[in-house]
């Protein structure tokens, strides 16, 4: 079956604060992970990806974790700022599993 | 790199007409999709196109979704007659290879069904 992230829908964040955005996943199969961000009014834009034989990844200012053994995964992003204000999907795919995006989260930074 | 370049922007019409889309993904991608985008949803895959040949249209309206990708380059997504509920931003993305990939998307077609 398809695997989808659920998310809750809205975070906000003071601005200075770290953030952490959260999917879940129920499809075992599932072995490549995706975070996208979306500002209003554009695509989906890449941040950071993960596959199955890590459990960490870094980037700038954003950490990616999964946790295979509950099926989840997280973003956290450093020091918040106003222009990560967006909707964050996760993406996964793995198995003979359709790629799926999950529903997204709405991060809101308060200045 | 130029990006995913999409057109047009925005478009407007009333329910039973035609609406086509036009996308350009970047130069040697050879996987291209067509993704629909609800407000408030994720992107949902309509098409996906590995150059010129359908690699998967499960989720495609078969009945009034029509999508093609000529020459393995541009591709056109049409809707005819549109309903109410195709309103939704169209997005298209690409990527090298296909598979699980990150992907490339552009701005999208923002369609709104009177």
């Amino acid at each position: 079956g398809e695997s989808v992230g659920l998310h809750l829908p809205t975070l906000s964040v003071q601005e200075g604060d770290n953030s952490i955005i959260n999917c879940a996943y129920s499809n075992s199969a599932s072995d490549y992970f995706i975070w996208y961000k979306q500002e209003s009014g554009k695509g989906p834009q890449f941040i950071i990806d993960i596959r199955s034989n890590m459990d960490k990844r870094q980037g700038q200012r954003v950490t990616v974790l999964l946790n295979k053994t509950v099926k989840h995964l997280s973003l956290q992003i450093a020091a918040t700022q106003p222009g990560d204000s967006a909707v964050y999907f996760c993406r996964l795919s793995g198995g003979y599993q359709k790629v799926t995006f999950g529903t997204g989260t709405k991060l809101q930074v308060i200045p | 790199e130029a990006g995913v370049a999409q057109s047009p922007r925005y478009k407007i019409i009333e329910k039973r007409q035609s609406v086509a889309f036009w996308c350009n993904p970047i130069s040697g991608h050879a996987t291209l999709y067509w993704y629909q985008q609800i407000l408030g949803q994720g992107p949902k895959l309509l098409i996906q196109f590995q150059n010129n040949g359908v690699v998967d249209d499960s989720q495609l309206p078969k009945d009034r979704f029509s999508a093609e990708r000529l020459k393995g380059v541009d591709s056109t997504l049409k809707i005819q007659p549109a309903k109410l509920e195709d309103s939704a931003v169209y997005l298209c993305a690409s990527s090298p290879e296909g598979g699980d990939e990150k992907l490339f998307f552009g701005s999208g077609t923002q369609l709104s069904v009177l």
